[in-house]
């Protein structure tokens, strides 16, 4: 069975710095695709970025970027120029190809500092 | 584009009685997904539907269960509700469910007492 590890419960950074969240699963699929959530106080989950497992360029979005070492079975978020909306749990999930079912790690929730 | 829609938003229950929740995909999306939230367990999957078919099964008692209409609508039902059934339910819809991203909406905050 596929598994998603967040081992960082809580994390916290200062305004207009970097911060990484760090995300492990475990598959023995070869086509999947990773993804990172945020989920703010009002409960709506959104898509933050989405990586799919056969490209070997991570993916960026404005912000955020992802280091995905497919070997290592790892797909660390990172924020850049942390704004105090980016404060919000952070949800790594996985999905396998052709299925709608995501797997979702325990979260990060991320403290930004003014 | 309309959002992800869920009604109700919040619901109060009696352990024994039945809920029924609703879910309102994006147009012309045909996939809509399940999952429970709870502090303890986490997000958990609970099914997926796609043309009124369900497609997944998570790992829920037989208590949960749900259907889409041709609409794409979709609702779950749960019975006998549980104490442990307290939870946030999220929907989330896509277009096929196999390749695309998956939409959430704000979820039904569902409280048994």
């Amino acid at each position: 069975a596929q598994t998603v590890t967040q081992s960082q419960p809580e994390m916290s950074v200062q305004e207009a710095e970097t911060v990484t969240l760090s995300c492990t699963y475990d598959t023995s699929e070869s086509d999947y695709y990773l993804f990172w959530y945020k989920q703010p106080p009002s409960r709506q989950m959104i898509l933050v970025i989405r990586q799919e497992a056969y490209k070997q360029q991570n993916a960026t979005e404005n912000r955020f970027s992802v280091n995905f070492q497919k070997a290592a079975k790892s797909f660390s978020l990172k924020i850049s120029d942390s704004q105090l909306g980016d404060a919000a749990m952070y949800f790594c999930a996985y999905r396998r190809r052709n299925t709608g079912k995501l797997i979702f790690g325990q979260g990060t929730t991320l403290q930004v500092k003014p | 584009k309309a959002g992800v829609t869920q009604t109700p938003r919040y619901l109060i229950k009696t352990r024994g009685q039945q809920v029924t929740l609703s879910c309102s995909p994006i147009s012309g999306h045909r996939s809509v997904s399940w999952y429970q939230q709870t502090p303890g367990q986490g997000l958990q999957f609970l099914f997926e539907y796609f043309s009124e078919t369900q497609r997944n099964k998570g790992n829920f008692p037989g208590r949960f269960s749900g259907r889409q209409f041709s609409n794409s609508r979709s609702e779950m039902n749960v019975s006998t509700l549980e104490l442990g059934d307290s939870a946030l339910y999220l929907c989330a819809s896509s277009s096929t469910g196999l390749s695309d991203e998956q939409y959430f909406g704000p979820g039904t905050r569902l409280t048994v007492t």
